[in-house]
C-alpha cells in the first residue's frame, strides 16, 4: 500500500541552525503530501501541504517541495529556533477525495539555545 | 470555533478493565479519526467514520478495541479489555471530507496496570 518513509527519528541543532528532516513516499500517480508538526502535549496540526509535482509548500518558515522524479517531499527551515522542537510527520493522503492520511513515524527535533 | 475535544486527558486503568474514551469532532465535519500513538509506531489508525459510517477498522486492532458514532458530534473508542501494551496516547482527529487537513484533539494518555 501507500507509505510515506522518514528516516531521522531525532534530529538534534542549535538556533539558527538549517533544518532538513527527510521524507520519501511510495505511492503511484500524484498523492497529496502533507507536513504536520505536534508541540508536547497537544495533538498534531496542519503545517502545509503540496499536490503535484514542483509544488511547494510553506507555512511558520518551514518549506518542503513535492518531487516526482524522487519521490519526496523534504522539510527544510533556514534558521531553527528553540520554539520549533517538536516532533515533525510527513503524510501522505488520497489521490482522489477524502481526508485519509499514511503518516510516517515522526521525527522528534531538538533545539538548543 | 471549538476544536476536537477528547475526554478524559489522563487514564489509569487496571488489567483487564473496560475503558471508553470520548471524542466530540468540529462541528460540521464529515469525517472521524481514532489513532494511537505510541513512541515505537508513531501514529496508527484504529479507526475511520464518514458521516458516521464505519470506513476502515483497523485489522490489528479488531477484537478488543471498538470505535463508535453515535451521532454527528460524538464519537467513542471502547477497549474492552484493556492490557499493559494498551499503554499509549490516544488520539482523535475529524476534517471535512474534501479538505484532506485533519484536525487534531489534545488526546487521551492511557496507562494500564
Amino acid at each position: 500500500g501507500d507509505s510515506v518513509t522518514q528516516t531521522e527519528g531525532q534530529v538534534a541543532l542549535s538556533e539558527e541552525d538549517f533544518l532538513t528532516i527527510h521524507c520519501n513516499y511510495s505511492a503511484s500517480g500524484y498523492p497529496a503530501l502533507f507536513w504536520y508538526v505536534q508541540y508536547p502535549g497537544e495533538g498534531p496540526q496542519f503545517l502545509f501541504r503540496a499536490s503535484r509535482d514542483k509544488e511547494k509548500g510553506s507555512s511558520r518558515g518551514f518549506e518542503a517541495t513535492y518531487n516526482k522524479e524522487t519521490t519526496s517531499f523534504h522539510l527544510q527551515k533556514a534558521s531553527v529556533q528553540e520554539s520549533d522542537s517538536a516532533v515533525y510527520y510527513c503524510a501522505l493522503g488520497p489521490q482522489g477525495t477524502g481526508s485519509k492520511l499514511s503518516f510516517g513515524k515522526g521525527a522528534k527535533l531538538t533545539v538548543s539555545p | 470555533d471549538a476544536g476536537v475535544t477528547q475526554t478524559p486527558r489522563h487514564e489509569v486503568a487496571e488489567k483487564g478493565q473496560t475503558i471508553i474514551l470520548k471524542c466530540e469532532p468540529v462541528s460540521g465535519h464529515n469525517d472521524l479519526f481514532w489513532y494511537r500513538q505510541t513512541k515505537i509506531q508513531g501514529l496508527e489508525l484504529l479507526s475511520y467514520f464518514r458521516s458516521k459510517s464505519l470506513m476502515e477498522d483497523g485489522g490489528a486492532f479488531k477484537d478488543r478495541f471498538k470505535a463508535e458514532m453515535l451521532n454527528s458530534s460524538f464519537s467513542t473508542l471502547k477497549i474492552q479489555p484493556t492490557e499493559p501494551k494498551d499503554s499509549a496516547v490516544y488520539l482523535c482527529a475529524s476534517s471535512l471530507w474534501d479538505t484532506y487537513e485533519q484536525y487534531f484533539g489534545p488526546g487521551t494518555r492511557l496507562t494500564v496496570l
